[in-house]
């Protein structure tokens, strides 16, 4: 079966330093893979997808950038964090066009 | 392109009684259509999906929702809540066919079971 892993589940970073989120997947090759955010009490806010290793699209443009390094690894990154970073961040990964499955997410307080 | 609405940012129910949950969506060409749970600080949980078929659909914890093509609804229900069923749900959809691999949200129905 495939798993899903996010990590740290937490973080908490001052403003101005580096940010790196790592999401991978078992159990699958070729996912889709994807970035959102969840600011509180908000929907999702998509943030980057990959379709393949290397190939990453930018739905919002921001301080934040995406890398996928290896078929089933995904990393979120940044160089400067802003308050305004702060939030839920969910990885997923998704079969095609089909349904998505979610990461348990990292909390990241920005301060 | 393609939109999704749902109706009601929040939804107070009470224990064992019946709940709907709203979902109209709009698109261009044809959909696959998703609902998914969110417990507090947990990632989202697939509920149920429609692709084809049957136009209602069973999905897990006593879920269903129907598929409404003229109307282009997808609500989701259930005939008797549990105070577990608190979360957040979402409704998604996702084109059939084309380039994109980008589902669409709504913004969430925020459900909530009074004792």
């Amino acid at each position: 079966s495939q798993t899903i892993h996010q990590w740290p589940a937490t973080l908490v970073q001052p403003v101005g330093s580096p940010l790196s989120l790592e999401c991978t997947v078992e159990g699958t090759s070729n996912p889709n893979l994807y970035w959102y955010r969840q600011a509180a009490g908000r929907g999702l806010q998509l943030l980057f997808y990959s379709v393949g290793i290397g190939q990453i699209s930018s739905e919002v443009p921001q301080n934040l950038s995406a890398s996928r390094p290896q078929d089933r690894q995904f990393i979120l990154s940044s160089k400067k964090l802003l308050l305004s970073d702060s939030g839920f961040y969910l990885c997923a990964w998704s079969p095609e066009r089909y349904e998505q499955y979610f990461g348990p997410g990292t909390r990241l307080t920005v301060t | 392109a393609q939109s999704v609405t749902q109706l009601d940012s929040q939804v107070p129910v009470f224990e064992e009684a019946p709940v709907e949950l709203r979902c109209n969506y709009s698109s261009s060409v044809s959909v696959y259509l998703f609902w998914y749970v969110q417990y507090p600080n947990q990632g989202l949980q697939l509920l149920l999906k429609y692709l084809s078929g049957s136009t209602l659909v069973k999905g897990i914890n006593g879920f269903e929702a129907e598929f409404n093509k003229s109307q282009t609804s997808f609500h989701l229900r259930k005939p008797s809540v549990h105070i577990s069923d608190t979360a957040e749900y979402f409704c998604a959809v996702s084109a059939r066919g084309g380039g994109s691999y980008i589902p669409t949200f709504g913004r969430g129905t925020s459900l909530i079971v009074h004792p």
